[in-house]
């Protein structure tokens, strides 16, 4: 099992639609990262949150820190082709010395 | 923003053979770097830690003769895949931790190295 769940696994939606990807897990996090990755690239970082109830935007991407530092989400507003990708978030922690822990990842399709 | 430079892209590389992939940190100094491996349509696996000065620690199931890390610097980890085997063709991925100024701990990616064992 993955210490962090996303949700859903694969998401195919419409030019201009709203959608929304899940990170929750059991235990708390120092930080927690979302990653944006293309087929045969490296992934991009999105956001990093550190602060429980944090909230952070970037344009279109709405990125949301759970109170207690377990959960986070992505939301992106009017979807664009653009937006088409695997979407990663990573939580680190100190008692694993920091090292990444990576969800299963949401590959999201945005149709034109 | 801080850049992770991975090398080579794309190599392949013959049955038996040991193939090389570089790491560099090109606007920081890490003393930490991770090497991942990804297979189509998956996250990222983490395989190894890389430590400036020290020996790299592995992932249960990671065979630490078969995948030579060496951290000789602050900017560059080599991640050594020794007598590859087609089964070893794979994305390999590095990344690189940035502890500096307000960066809270982040870690940045390397554009990925593409494996073919032929």
């Amino acid at each position: 099992t993955q210490l962090l769940e996303q949700s859903p696994q694969f998401l195919s939606i419409q030019e201009g639609e709203n959608l929304t990807v899940y990170c929750n897990s059991s235990s708390v996090f120092s930080s927690l990262q979302w990653y944006r990755q293309e087929p045969g690239e490296g992934p991009v970082l999105l956001v990093t949150v550190v602060t429980g109830g944090e909230v952070k935007k970037l344009k279109r991407l709405t990125f949301q820190f759970g109170d207690a530092r377990k959960d986070s989400s992505l939301h992106i507003t009017a979807a664009q082709p653009g937006d088409t990708g695997l979407y990663l978030c990573a939580g680190a922690r100190r008692s694993n010395d920091y090292k990444l822990s990576f969800g299963a990842g949401t590959t999201v399709t945005v149709r034109a | 923003g801080a850049v992770v430079s991975q090398h080579p892209s794309r190599v392949i590389c013959k049955s038996g053979t040991s193939v090389k992939i570089e790491c560099r940190s090109l606007d920081f100094q890490a003393t930490t770097m991770f090497w991942y491996r990804q297979f189509p349509k998956k996250s990222l696996m983490l395989m190894a830690t890389s430590n400036e000065g020290s020996k790299a620690t592995y992932e249960q199931g990671v065979e630490k003769d078969k995948f030579l890390i060496n951290h000789a610097s602050l900017t560059l980890s080599t991640l050594t895949v020794t007598s590859a085997h087609p089964e070893d063709s794979s994305f390999y991925i590095c990344s690189a931790r940035d502890w500096g100024g307000a960066r809270e701990n982040t870690i940045y990616f390397g554009e990925g190295s593409w494996l073919t064992v032929v």
